[in-house]
């Protein structure tokens, strides 16, 4: 068990529509990162928030957003459901880098969004 | 483009054998590699890491070796277990408060017992 908790772990919805895939981090990690992982994308690195503030950004579209709340848990939202959205999708989390001297993201179990 | 490359994309490897994954990065301002491991219905999980300033490091049956000037760096698993069947994932992380890791497209090691 990581310490990160994802939930929903699986949503069935239709295309169209919007979800909000919700992640609390490991007690005491200040960033969330949020993962996308498909059969043929591989492991996708879609946004980071750090302490509540967006400290980067990869390959998220424009129908996706994200936000990390004061208590640090965060939320991805995904809108406008297309089939290709089907994935696994990841948080991590992670201590900053000043404080630990490397980098270890710590990842949830996942939430597997299929949508129909 | 893609700045990590793993090969080969699965592997079959018997029982007792040795597992060998590999891994080649781009860009030079990587500092930091570490290896996941990802078992089915779960999420990745740190294996083991290593920086440029060694060329390998051992822990337990699981070996990094690194090779700065040919800019790749690979898995070695000894004495592979079925336990083992996973699909492994190489990262890299650049420097600065702001770097995120690159993960390559990961790869399916199967251990036959």
């Amino acid at each position: 068990d990581s310490g990160v908790t994802q939930t929903p772990k699986h949503l069935i919805t239709a295309t169209g529509q919007r979800v909000t895939l919700r992640c609390s981090p490991r007690s005491g990690d200040l960033s969330v990162y949020w993962y996308q992982q498909s059969l043929d994308q591989g492991l996708q690195f879609l946004i980071q928030y750090y302490n509540g503030e967006e400290r980067a950004k990869g390959n998220i579209l424009e129908r996706f957003s994200a936000q990390q709340f004061p208590d640090l848990h965060s939320e991805l939202n995904l809108s406008s459901l297309e089939l290709g959205d089907s994935a696994l999708y990841f948080c991590a989390s992670s201590i900053p880098r000043v404080a630990s001297g490397q980098e270890t993201q710590y990842f949830g179990p996942g939430t597997r969004l299929l949508v129909l | 483009q893609q700045q990590v490359k793993q090969s080969p994309q699965s592997l079959i490897v018997q029982k007792g054998g040795i597992s060998i994954i590999n891994c080649a990065y781009e860009n030079t301002a990587f500092d930091y590699f570490p290896w996941y491991q990802q078992f089915p219905g779960k999420g990745p999980a740190l294996l083991i890491a290593i920086r440029p300033d060694v060329s390998e490091k051992k822990e337990g049956r699981f070996t990094i070796s690194f090779n700065k000037s040919a800019k790749q760096f690979s898995l070695h698993i000894m004495d592979s277990q079925p336990g083992d069947s996973a699909t492994y994932f190489c990262a890299a992380l650049g420097t600065g408060a702001n770097s995120k890791l690159t993960f390559g497209k990961g790869i399916t090691l199967s251990v036959r017992p």
